[in-house]
Parts: C-alpha cells; structure tokens; sequence
C-alpha cells in the first residue's frame, strides 16, 4: 500500500496564485522527498526534506514536515504556466534497513492557468 | 551529462514476446532501480541494485528479470509478456548510500502488450 498520501489529488489554479499541496504518512521516516512529473515525463526531484528539519526553500519552492502529524506540505509561489504537472511525494522509512525503497503518493495533478 | 538512459522509449508486444528495456547511467551510480507507473497505482518498485554484481527484489517482481554486471547498466527483462504488464517504466538511479537520497530519473518506456 502507498504510505504517502497526496491531497488534493487535483488543483486547478490561475497564473500568479500560490498552490499548495500536501504529503501525509504513517511511519517514521529518515527523509520525505518531492518530485515533480510532466505530461509524458520522467519524475525530476525538487527537495529533500530530513525529519530534523522543518521546512526547507528552493526558489519558489517551501517545503515543511510536521512529524508529529506526519504530514508534509509543498508550497510552490507565484505559480507559472509551465509549473503544471503531477508533484508526487515519496518517503524513505527509517526502519527500512539498507533495501533504499522510497514508498511514493499517487500524486497531485496541478494545472496552471494563463 | 546524458544522466539516465532508456531505450526503447515505445514498444509494442504480442502476448508471450520477451523483450529487454535498456537502462544506462554516466553518474556512476551505484543505486539503480526499475519502477513501473500505472494510473491509480502510483510508482511501484519491480527490482533494484546497490551495486555491480547485486540485485533485489522490490513490489512486484513477477515476470520480470535483472541483472547489474556494471556499474553503469541496469536491463530490465521481460520473460514473457502479458496484457497485465502494460505500463510505463521508469529506471531510476541514486548516488546515496544509506537512506535512499535524490533519485534521477530516465525519460520513460511505454509499453503496451496485446
């Protein structure tokens, strides 16, 4: 089963408007990742976010992780046009042991208006 | 950089064919795994490997084989194919090691089987 768990599973929003979406889990993690996919694309990793941290930028990008609610949010701001895609997350259980096996969400679809 | 190369990017199969999707990387990765993408399903792991010489098994291995004799290479197998393993594949690789890190991504290869 998924253990992310993105909502909403889709947004629509206007050129310039803040889109947020986000990332829930059940177990403890070492990392949660976000990765983004466009039509007909290979997934392209935006941020690393480690379970000391709390939020993290990159460019227009603002992650934060609650893990006391397991939850993590993607902030993307002044969205763009080309900023439509799927954004998936995916974590890295602490307790995974050395296999490296990302659990992933099954994703928000984000449509950007002009 | 090439990054992370799939071949073929589309193939069509007749139920039975066997075939293999090529995967190379220039990164000199030693993390590299086969994912497939199915509406609904999210990404699901099919195998992975640490490094030349060693590989696993990740959610849904059956049907489907691996071998790494390089660093460099990753070929998934499909032994004989089915209408079920109609999907879009996605090989992936890591530099991490430990908790799974940042993963880089191929372009994709869509396969159909009737």
């Amino acid at each position: 089963s998924q253990q992310g768990e993105e909502d909403p599973q889709a947004l629509s929003i206007q050129e310039g408007e803040n889109a947020t979406m986000n990332c829930s889990y059940k177990t403890s993690i070492n990392n949660l990742q976000w990765y983004r996919q466009n039509s007909g694309r290979g997934l392209v990793h935006l941020i690393l976010i480690r379970s000391n941290e709390r939020e993290k930028h990159s460019g227009r990008l603002r992650v934060t992780l609650d893990t006391s609610k397991k939850s993590s949010s993607l902030l993307i701001t002044a969205s763009r046009a080309a900023d439509t895609a799927s954004y998936f997350c995916a974590t890295a259980p602490r307790n995974a042991g050395n296999n490296r096996k990302l659990i992933w969400g099954l994703g928000t679809s984000l449509a950007v208006n002009p | 950089n090439a990054g992370v190369t799939q071949t073929p990017k589309f193939q069509v199969l007749k139920t039975g064919q066997s075939m293999t999707l090529q995967c190379a990387q220039d990164m000199n990765h030693e993390y590299m795994s086969w994912y497939r993408q199915d509406p609904g399903m999210g990404l699901r792991l099919i195998h992975y490997s640490v490094g030349a010489g060693i590989t696993d098994q990740g959610e849904v291995p059956n049907g489907y084989n691996v071998s790494r004799s390089t660093t460099e290479d990753f070929p998934l197998r499909l032994l004989s194919a089915a209408p079920s393993q109609t999907s879009v594949y996605f090989c992936a690789s890591s530099y991490s090691f430990g908790f799974p890190g940042e993963l880089f991504f191929g372009e994709g290869s869509r396969l159909t089987v009737l």
